[in-house]
């Protein structure tokens, strides 16, 4: 059963600490995106990858966030430094060029204290 | 920029009763889809459509891509306790790899 993994699922830190989370795409996708949902905005698309290659990152704040695909099994998403407003869940998702289904992973719940 | 209207934004029914939800488009789409997250879990597709007035069904959910291509419906008929959680519209609109999500609508049903 192909699923996307995300680490951690949970996160706790301090303001201005770094941190960075993690996915595992299906096997096989050559496209990645990195959401942020929150309560008050839903769903926001941060990035997306194609073949590794970074697409479009306009919905990242550039001064704090940065996005990377150092292979093709592993999506990064960092965060220095961190910030209360940045509590959220983080889901990655993966799919295939051109297709519409994009599977989510679980999520990483981010707490910026 | 492209927004979706999701609506109503929470419901709270009671077992067996059927549930209408609703999104419209600022702007025309070619592709509709209906996602479900449950708690603590990210975002499952449920249908999905690709043509004006395409009205599709999976289990006890149908779902319609409106024909103006500015909106699309779901339905869920009989719901039951697993039906709880939050129900998100997306549409792509042509040529376009990027989903544009709805804000959700919560589903709470009572026994």
């Amino acid at each position: 059963d192909a699923r996307v993994t995300q680490t951690p699922r949970h996160k706790v830190t301090e303001m201005g600490q770094e941190v960075t989370m993690r996915c595992q795409p299906i096997l096989g996708h050559n496209t990645v995106f990195w959401y942020r949902q929150t309560m008050m905005q839903g769903l926001e698309l941060l990035a997306y990858f194609r073949n590794r290659a970074p697409l479009d990152d306009s919905g990242m704040p550039k001064d704090r966030f940065s996005a990377e695909m150092p292979d093709a099994t592993l999506a990064t998403l960092k965060i220095q430094p961190s910030e209360p407003r940045d509590s959220a869940v983080y889901f990655c998702a993966s799919g295939l060029w051109g297709a519409d289904t994009q599977y989510f992973g679980p999520g990483t719940r981010l707490t910026v204290l | 920029g492209q927004q979706l209207n999701q609506s109503p934004q929470s419901m709270f029914i009671q077992e067996g009763e059927d549930v209408s939800m609703n999104c419209t488009s600022s702007s025309i789409f070619n592709t509709w889809l209906w996602y479900k997250q449950d708690p603590g879990e990210g975002p499952v597709l449920l249908i999905a459509l690709y043509k004006a007035g395409e009205l599709t069904s999976n289990g006890r959910l149908t779902a319609q891509f409106g024909i103006t291509r500015k909106d699309s419906f779901l339905n869920i008929s009989a719901s039951i306790p697993s039906d709880v959680g939050i129900y998100f519209c997306a549409g792509r609109s042509q040529g376009a790899q990027k989903l544009v999500f709805g804000q959700g609508t919560r589903l709470t049903i009572n026994p």
